[in-house]
């Protein structure tokens, strides 16, 4: 059984850079048969799809944040991580990992991480 | 973005009585080549990860209840609960993975009434 916890800071200041990994436990990232994404969820709030990313790593991100996200995987440790610059307030929220097939729903989430940015 | 709007925002349904979730996309997510909608429901309980119900608008995710099904093709799609359970209170989600980016519906209470 696949699953996904995510881990990092809860508590970032605005303008820093966010650093989330993702580490998979049950399979192999590198199986090639899935997408790994991020997405985010605001307090009380709908779901954001941040981006994904392929165990080759080739990534694929949302338009209304690519210019401040990175996303890279380590399939030594089995890990893939997200990256999130020049922080503000906006970018509290719950951020999960998930696992996709290639156009398809997600199947698998992790658990969440809260991170609150505020100085 | 192809927008997804759910309706209502909350309901409140008795034990045992059926509650209708909508979902309408603001275009097709109906891939003609292979007659598929993608789109998929989510329910997401308090202090949880959202949890996939439904996949190509219709088919149950294994271990999901069969009081859940979801229906509907093109832009216009249903999730159905058919005899509320005290377990099934939660918000429930579209999604469409017809495009990248992928995208939500706002999300649809559902309470005991």
């Amino acid at each position: 059984q696949v699953q996904l916890q995510e881990s990092g800071p809860g508590l970032v200041k605005p303008s820093q850079t966010l650093s989330l990994i993702c580490s998979v436990s049950g399979g192999s990232l590198s199986s090639g048969t899935y997408h790994w994404s991020w997405i985010r969820q605001h307090p009380g709030k709908g779901l954001e799809w941040i981006g994904y990313i392929y165990y080759s790593g080739s990534t694929h991100y949302n338009p209304s944040l690519t210019s401040r996200v990175t996303m890279l995987v380590d399939t030594s440790r089995n890990q893939f991580s997200l990256h999130l610059r020049s922080l503000t307030a906006a970018d509290t929220a719950v951020y999960y990992c998930a696992r996709h097939s290639s156009s398809s729903a997600f199947n698998i989430w992790g658990q969440g991480t809260m991170v609150t940015v505020s100085s | 973005d192809i927008v997804m709007t759910q309706s209502p925002d909350s309901l409140a349904v008795s034990l045992g009585e059926r509650a209708t979730i909508n979902c309408k996309s603001s275009q097709s997510v109906l891939y003609s080549s292979s007659n598929k909608n993608y789109l998929a429901w989510y329910q997401q309980k308090p202090g949880q990860p959202p949890k996939l119900l439904i996949y190509w608008a219709s088919t149950r995710e294994s271990g999901v209840p069969d009081r859940f099904s979801g229906s509907g093709s093109g832009t216009d799609f249903t999730l159905t609960i058919t005899s509320l359970q005290a377990e099934d209170v939660a918000v429930y989600y579209c999604q469409q993975y017809y495009s990248t980016p992928p995208t939500f519906g706002q999300g649809t209470e559902v309470e005991i009434k």
